[in-house]
């Protein structure tokens, strides 16, 4: 699976948008890129995942280059809530489902 | 009720002492996983299942086992525990699909004095 690089911390006021970036130059055609967030400890909660096309749900939009060397997680309004660690995920079709976690970027949000 | 349950939450214990970690789902997924993760870092693979008869090493599987007791059961056993094994430990499950999202439970917070 591709390694992934994203900056460690990030902050964002209330409301605003939060745009959390992810590098994963390596990827390859059959990877997808999964985002997950965890708050304070508690577990991973997936968020979104896709392959090549921008993807969006209740929680999030994923927008992925053409290229798909990197990819954005956009949170369009955030809450104080939202503060947390999230985590880029890329993984194969064929994987085990097994999910190799980096560090993480900590995404503070302030009032 | 939670789908992912772990119990216990919290665990202090002595080393060289046997611990067994338990997790239950009500979500009907036949893959489980466990997990551990140390203060500041990412999440790491301890052992995977795929159904009842399948068990799989993960990244880190030295010093633990686990059982496969039944679909909804996935147990993690620390034969002899260690201080390096104080952790935070997380169980997740998934669907069939290799392209399925994980779920996971609450997760436990083991201390090995």
């Amino acid at each position: 699976d591709a390694k992934t690089t994203q900056p460690p911390s990030m902050d964002c006021a209330e409301g605003r948008a939060a745009n959390l970036p992810c590098n994963h130059s390596t990827i390859s055609g059959n990877e997808y890129v999964y985002w997950y967030r965890q708050i304070h400890s508690q577990g991973p909660q997936y968020i979104i995942h896709g392959l090549k096309n921008n993807e969006t749900n209740e929680m999030a939009s994923l927008i992925i280059t053409e290229d798909r060397k990197s990819s954005t997680l956009i949170l369009p309004h955030a809450t104080l809530r939202d503060t947390a660690v999230y985590y880029c995920i890329v993984r194969s079709s064929s994987n085990t489902g097994k999910l190799i976690f980096g560090q993480g970027t900590t995404l503070q949000v302030k009032p | 009720d939670a789908d992912v349950t772990q119990t216990p939450r919290n665990r202090i214990t002595k080393t060289g002492k046997r611990i067994m970690l338990e997790c239950s789902q009500t979500k009907g997924h036949d893959r489980m996983y466990w997990y551990r993760q140390d203060p500041g870092l990412g999440l790491r693979l301890i052992y995977y299942s795929f159904d009842v008869k399948d068990i799989n090493k993960g990244e880190i599987s030295d010093g633990y086992s686990v059982s496969r007791q039944a679909q909804a059961k996935f147990s993690l056993s620390l034969e002899s525990a260690i201080p390096n094994q104080t952790a935070l430990y997380f169980c997740a499950t998934s669907v069939g699909s290799g392209r399925g999202e994980q779920f996971f439970g609450p997760g436990t917070r083991l201390t090995v004095l």
